[in-house]
Formats: C-alpha cells, structure tokens, sequence
C-alpha cells in the first residue's frame, strides 16, 4: 500500500515551454500532498505544500507564478513549470500524506527535468 | 562503522557489518522522526520512523535510536548489504504542520 506515482518520470524541453507534472496517489486518499526540488547530491527542498480543493502555499522564495500548483481531486496534485529556463532543470519530486492524520508522507519516484 | 553524518556524507562498510548512520536535528519543538533511503534517480523510501515519546524502535535490520536532550537521531542498520548502499535523508516533522525538515543525507556504501 501507499503507493505514488508521477509521470512523466523524465522530460526535455525547449526554453520558454511549460512542463506539467502530475502526482498521483494510487491506493490512498491524500488530504496533502507535498512538492520538492532536489539538486544533484543535496537534500530535499520542499516548495509547496498542496491541500486538496484549497490554493497551495508555497515556501519562502519559490516563485507561486512560476511553479502553479493544482489539487483537484484527493488522489491527482499537479505541478506545471511556466516558461521553464536551464535552471529550472532539475529533480523534482511528490509527496502524499493520507486522510487519516498521520504524518507519514509517502514519495513518488520523481521527475527527472531538463530545459534546453 | 559510523558517520557523524553532516561532518561525513559517506560511509563506507564492510558487507555483513553494522552501520551507524546519524542525523542531528534542528527543532526541538518536532514530534516525528523518519529516514528515508533514496537510491539514485528515485524518490525516498520509507525506512521507519519514530514518535518522540519513544527513544528506540525496532524494524527489519533496522533500528533508530532517538536522543531528544541533544536532538539527535541514529538509524542502526544491522548484516549492511550490498542492496542497502543508498543516500539515507532523516526527516523532522515539525509539529502541527505536517510539513518536513530534511537533512543533508549520508551517503552508505556497502564494500563487498
């Protein structure tokens, strides 16, 4: 149980493109899920965090306009990169946390971006 | 062997030996604790994790020990094997928001 997924697990694209990805929980209901950004050998960074039917917040210094967060249903969060440049390239990943109140959040594969 | 994690990103064991991975954490406030296993290209997996009115949990090969007077946290990996070689990442839940602090990870190389 408690399985994530995200697709697509690796993209390429032009400057000046968005790119969605999409995050889904695929045997539980997730009040909340999480978005983060991993630079190569460094640790997770948490950018927003997305409740079910409510606008998402976002950390400190991740620009909302840039990175557009959508959680429409308790099992699909998206994440569309708007007008992605070189340094958007990077590894990002999902998380889900249950319904249930537990803290434990469970983490998709991540999606591998570069923009050329 | 041992890692005093944020000063040694690596940790190089022997295969069939313990591993010591450590984690200090920044907030005393936090109330739960999890290390994650990241192998490279892949999201974390959960490892086990731990309530801050416990001080040990047990799971399969694993241990974590939990010291909240120095804020510190040890996951104890018991016959390290090869499959175990991975970034191990501790996370702090900080209280009330569900939201985690990661730290940098220690990086476990298993030595045939």
């Amino acid at each position: 149980g408690a399985v994530v997924s995200q697709h697509p697990s690796r993209v390429i694209c032009k400057s000046g493109t968005s790119v969605k990805i999409e995050c889904r929980s695929l045997d539980f209901q997730a009040t909340t899920m999480f978005w983060y950004r991993q630079f190569p050998k460094k640790s997770l960074m948490l950018m927003a965090t997305s409740n079910e039917g409510s606008k998402a917040t976002y950390e400190q210094g991740v620009e909302k306009d840039k990175f557009l967060i959508n959680h429409a249903s308790l099992t699909l969060s998206t994440l569309t990169v708007t007008s992605a440049h070189p340094e958007d390239s990077s590894f990002y990943i999902c998380s889900a946390r249950g319904t249930s109140g537990q803290e434990t959040q469970y983490f998709g594969p991540g999606t591998r971006l570069l923009v050329l | 062997g041992e890692s005093v994690g944020l000063h040694l990103p690596t940790l190089s064991v022997q295969e069939g030996d313990n591993s010591i991975i450590n984690c200090a954490y920044s907030n005393s406030a936090s109330d739960y604790f999890i290390w994650y296993k990241q192998e490279s290209g892949k999201g974390p997996q959960f490892i086990i994790d731990i309530r801050s009115n416990m001080d040990k949990r047990q799971g399969q090969r694993v241990t974590v020990l939990l010291n909240k007077t120095v804020k510190h946290l040890s996951l104890q990996i018991a016959a390290t094997q090869p499959g175990d070689s991975a970034v191990y990442f501790c996370a702090e839940n900080m209280k009330g928001t569900y939201k985690y602090i990661f730290g940098t990870g220690t990086r476990l190389k298993v030595l045939a």
